[in-house]
């Protein structure tokens, strides 16, 4: 059975970068896509992008100038950074397997931008 | 960019009724790359339908999906105790993906 977790601070000050690592458990990286989903508290889900085993990526443009997705297949890992935070990127990030019709989740992790 | 409209916002129902969910495109969907999700508080949301009309496993028959381009539904034909949750659908055709804002099922 396929697991994913996050993992990383749940406290971030403004201005800094968001660093999460995602640890995929019982399967193999390779052959996916892996993609990153964020919720702000009590509103809805919200696609930040995705990446291929092989390291192709695809942003959402409205975060895509700040984003970056990356993946260690050695690790069976990939990764979100995303820079300059602000209050507004407050959230549950939820790593997810596939680019849509996702049918793995991670637990997701509460990460708090805040001085 | 294809924005997803989901109506009702809230659905207030009873055990054993039916849930109509009612998720609308502001584009036509390519191929029916439409996804239903169930979400309860505190978890990630739970694959529920991909396809527009395909079970994901270990879904119950009780849901079902269909529609096509724009205009698309989810069914939940008696509603169990367990049901009652926020409902997303996900439209993953065209970059960006994007959700709709969600429907929330609530006991009468």
């Amino acid at each position: 059975q396929v697991q994913l977790q996050e993992s990383g601070p749940g406290l971030v000050k403004p201005s800094e970068t968001l660093s999460l690592t995602c640890t995929v458990s019982g399967g193999s990286i390779s052959s996916y896509y892996w993609s990153w989903i964020r919720q702000p508290p009590g509103k809805g889900l919200e696609w930040i992008g995705y990446i291929y085993y092989s390291g192709s990526t695809n942003y959402n443009p409205s975060l895509k100038s700040r984003v970056t997705i990356s993946v260690d297949t050695s690790k069976n890992q990939f990764s979100l950074k995303l820079s300059s935070v602000t209050a507004a990127d407050t959230a549950v990030y939820y790593c997810a397997r596939e680019v849509g019709a996702s049918g793995y989740w991670g637990q997701g992790t509460l990460v708090t931008v805040s001085s | 960019e294809i924005v997803l409209t989901q109506s009702p916002g809230t659905l207030s129902l009873s055990p054993g009724e039916r849930a109509t969910l009612s998720c609308r495109a502001s584009q036509s969907v390519s191929s029916s790359y439409l996804a239903w999700y169930q979400q309860k508080p505190g978890q990630a949301p739970r694959l529920l339908i991909y396809g527009a009309s395909s079970r994901a496993t270990g879904i119950p028959d009780r849901f079902s999906g269909s529609g096509s381009g724009t205009d698309f539904t989810l069914t939940i034909s008696r509603l169990e105790p367990e049901d009652f949750a926020v409902y997303y659908c996900q439209q993953y055709g065209s970059s960006p993906l994007t959700f709709g804002p969600g429907t929330k099922v609530d006991i009468k």
